[in-house]
């Protein structure tokens, strides 16, 4: 079946602009992650939603930072106010429900590059 | 803090020879994940270890487990260019369903 999918591939801003970035998780997945992965930083995580749960946004670096999950399936990371240090691949991870050992299976990343 | 560190960071090797990356922490994890990245793509799992001492082998990838449940290492039986990548290792505790990441190790095979 279909895999993670997210939208845009690249996306290039300029610094102070809103951006938006899609998730689609795999069908039936109840949980869903975002995380940013820098150079050389590993994977950040960012926040997390488990089907009707209050998310958690523990991972988010600022107020400019925010993301929802429309009827438990696609999520959408809205970044304002972009800042140059929000340079970075965005991923994207959904995991089943039951999951014994949370294995979770990513998309290919939104690539963002503020100017 | 970075609760898992791997090594080495960056390894450059020729068609053939094998090799072993490592991912150590003095946290107990319940079970740990090795992913690969391409460059464009997203991580891929490749396996789960969670038993201590526990051995997993993926044709010539191998996977070890350490007793204590702290460490964990990837050793490649004659590495070719397609093994190309970035290595994740990941731990989880119990139920939490939050992953804590390793750096990676980037490994680049030369034809």
């Amino acid at each position: 079946g279909a895999g993670v999918s997210q939208s845009p591939s690249n996306k290039v801003t300029e610094k102070g602009k809103d951006v938006e970035l899609r998730c689609d998780p795999i069908s039936g997945h109840t949980a869903l992650y975002w995380y940013r992965q820098s150079l050389g930083q590993g994977l950040e995580f960012l926040i997390y939603f488990q089907g009707n749960s209050a998310p958690d946004k523990s991972g988010l670096p600022s107020d400019r930072f925010s993301a929802e999950r429309t009827g438990g399936s696609v999520s959408t990371l809205t970044i304002q106010r972009t800042q140059q240090e929000d340079s970075a691949v965005y991923l994207c991870a959904s995991s089943p429900a039951g999951g014994t050992y949370n294995e979770q299976f990513f998309g290919p990343g939104t690539r963002l590059t503020v100017l | 803090t970075q609760l898992l560190e791997q090594s080495p960071q960056f390894l450059s090797i020729q068609e053939g020879e094998n090799l072993t990356v490592y991912c150590n922490s003095s946290s107990v994890f319940s079970s740990l994940q090795w992913y690969r990245q391409e460059p464009g793509e997203g991580p891929v799992l490749l396996v789960t270890v969670v038993t201590g001492g526990e051995v997993k082998k993926l044709k010539r990838l191998t996977f070890q487990f350490g007793d204590a449940r702290k460490d964990s290492s990837l050793h490649i039986t004659a590495a070719q260019p397609g093994d190309t990548g970035l290595y994740l290792c990941a731990g989880a505790r119990g139920s939490n369903y939050k992953l804590t990441f390793g750096k990676g190790t980037l490994l680049t095979v030369n034809p």
